[in-house]
């Protein structure tokens, strides 16, 4: 049992390129969602997916675009990245979203340099 | 806006007990949560309790609950070099659409 599995585990762009971070889960969760860890700051959220079909923004989400591409996936895209978004990407996933805990995936460590 | 709180930093002896404490304003939390990240991985759901108890054990975990104060602790026995990582505290209401509110994490260091 995978749980959430993140794709890739590192990756560093220059100043401009775009990319997709991948997410999926095995659990058949309805809920995902994006955050990103900073020194200091814990944990951010940047956007989630209540269930198949719908998005919403959290509380960082400028720069950032997300896809819930089917039950099981739930994509982030940087459209053209920024120093500042470098930092370590999380997604998770639950029941539903207030329930019982989420399970997180081991994360993608991001460098925009 | 809902806030959780928690210091920063910990350090503990090898051996003894580690208290890892948390304060939240959301008077509507219905569960509040012990997660742990250990170094390079992602957040691990250690533990958590319901808003109607007062304390949840589970081997060397102890989780108080003083819904009054607000304030939740986690209290872990005999601590071992595997324990160190970053605690986390969350809440939520427990609504369907009421995310989880996570603090910032304590660093819980063992001094040998």
């Amino acid at each position: 049992n995978a749980g959430v599995t993140q794709t890739p585990k590192f990756q560093v762009l220059k100043t401009g390129q775009s990319m997709t971070l991948q997410c999926a889960q095995d659990m058949n969760h309805n809920s995902m969602y994006w955050y990103r860890q900073d020194p200091g700051m814990g944990l951010r959220l940047i956007y989630y997916s209540a269930s198949e079909g719908t998005t919403d923004k959290g509380e960082v989400p400028n720069g950032y675009n997300v896809s819930r591409l089917n039950k099981r996936e739930f994509s982030l895209r940087l459209e053209s990245a920024a120093p500042s978004q470098t930092s370590v990407y999380f997604c998770a996933s639950s029941e539903e979203v207030g329930y019982y805990g989420y399970t997180f995936g081991s994360g993608t460590r991001l460098t925009v340099v | 806006g809902e806030d959780v709180e928690q210091s920063l930093f910990l350090s503990v002896r090898e051996g003894d007990s580690s208290v890892i404490n948390c304060t939240y304003t959301d008077s509507s939390s219905t569960y509040l949560y012990w997660y742990k990240q250990e170094p390079g991985a992602g957040l691990q759901l250690l533990t958590y309790i319901f808003s109607n108890m007062d304390m949840k054990q589970d081997q060397r975990l102890t989780v108080l609950l003083n819904k009054k104060d607000k304030h939740l602790s986690l209290r872990i026995a005999d601590t071992q070099t595997g324990d160190s990582a970053i605690y986390f505290c969350a809440e939520s209401a427990g609504n369907r659409d009421d995310k989880i509110i996570f603090g910032k994490g304590t660093r819980l260091h063992i001094l040998p």
